[in-house]
């Protein structure tokens, strides 16, 4: 069965960062790339980013360029988002999602459970 | 940036009746790169529709998606009470917006 699980729930005071782990269980990791979007509370879905877990490659939206590393650990099939210099606007669910085809990027299926981040002092 | 519109805000409906939500793009999409999600309550989003009018696996007939160009629809043709929840539309064609959806409440 095709799934991909993420780590538990963060808190973490303003200005640290976190780092959400992906680990995918069902096919073959390097073939289908990775996103993360994350949906503040009661808001709607923002996509972050990309990564070729091959590769390691990445693609990252405009706003988060900069404070934002996506990175892939092949031994363990899993991908990580880190997000650095949080503020109380980066409470969220971040979530992780396989691309739903090979080799390219199109819709997100499946998608992970979601880890929530709460960003407070 | 290509900006997807979704409308209505809100869709209020009993079951058994026809549900059309509606997306629409700021400019041209290829039919091809347009989905849809399904998210309920406390639960991730579930892919409903890829490439504008394929279902995903799993998801029930009563579900279709239409459109080109700029305009873009899913019809529920028959609304079951697990049909409601907030329905995304987004387009991939080298970034990923997703509209800011449309919440189908039971009337």
């Amino acid at each position: 069965q095709v799934r991909v699980v993420q780590s538990g729930a963060e808190v973490k005071m303003p200005g640290a960062s976190v780092k959400v782990s992906c680990t995918a269980f069902g096919y073959t990791f390097s073939t289908y790339y990775m996103h993360w979007v994350r949906q503040a509370p009661g808001q709607g879905l923002e996509w972050m980013g990309t990564i070729n877990p091959d590769d390691g490659s990445t693609t990252y939206a405009q706003r988060f360029q900069g404070r934002v590393t996506m990175t892939r650990d092949t031994s363990t099939r899993t991908v990580y988002m880190e997000l650095r210099s949080l503020r109380s606007e980066d409470t969220a669910v971040y979530y992780c999602a396989r691309d739903g085809s090979a080799y390219s990027n199109t819709w997100f299926n499946p998608w992970g459970q979601g880890t929530p981040v709460t960003v407070s002092s | 940036e290509i900006v997807l519109t979704q409308s209505p805000g809100t869709l209020s409906l009993s079951p058994g009746e026809r549900a059309i939500l509606s997306c629409r793009a700021s400019q041209y999409i290829s039919s091809s790169l347009l989905a849809w999600y399904q998210q309920k309550p406390g639960q991730a989003p579930r892919l409903v529709i890829f490439g504008a009018s394929n279902r995903a696996t799993g998801i029930p007939d009563r579900f279709s998606g239409s459109g080109s160009g700029t305009d873009f629809t899913l019809t529920i043709s028959r609304l079951e009470p697990e049909d409601f929840g907030v329905y995304y539309c987004q387009q991939y064609t080298g970034s990923f917006p997703f509209g800011r959806g449309t919440r189908l409440e039971i009337k």
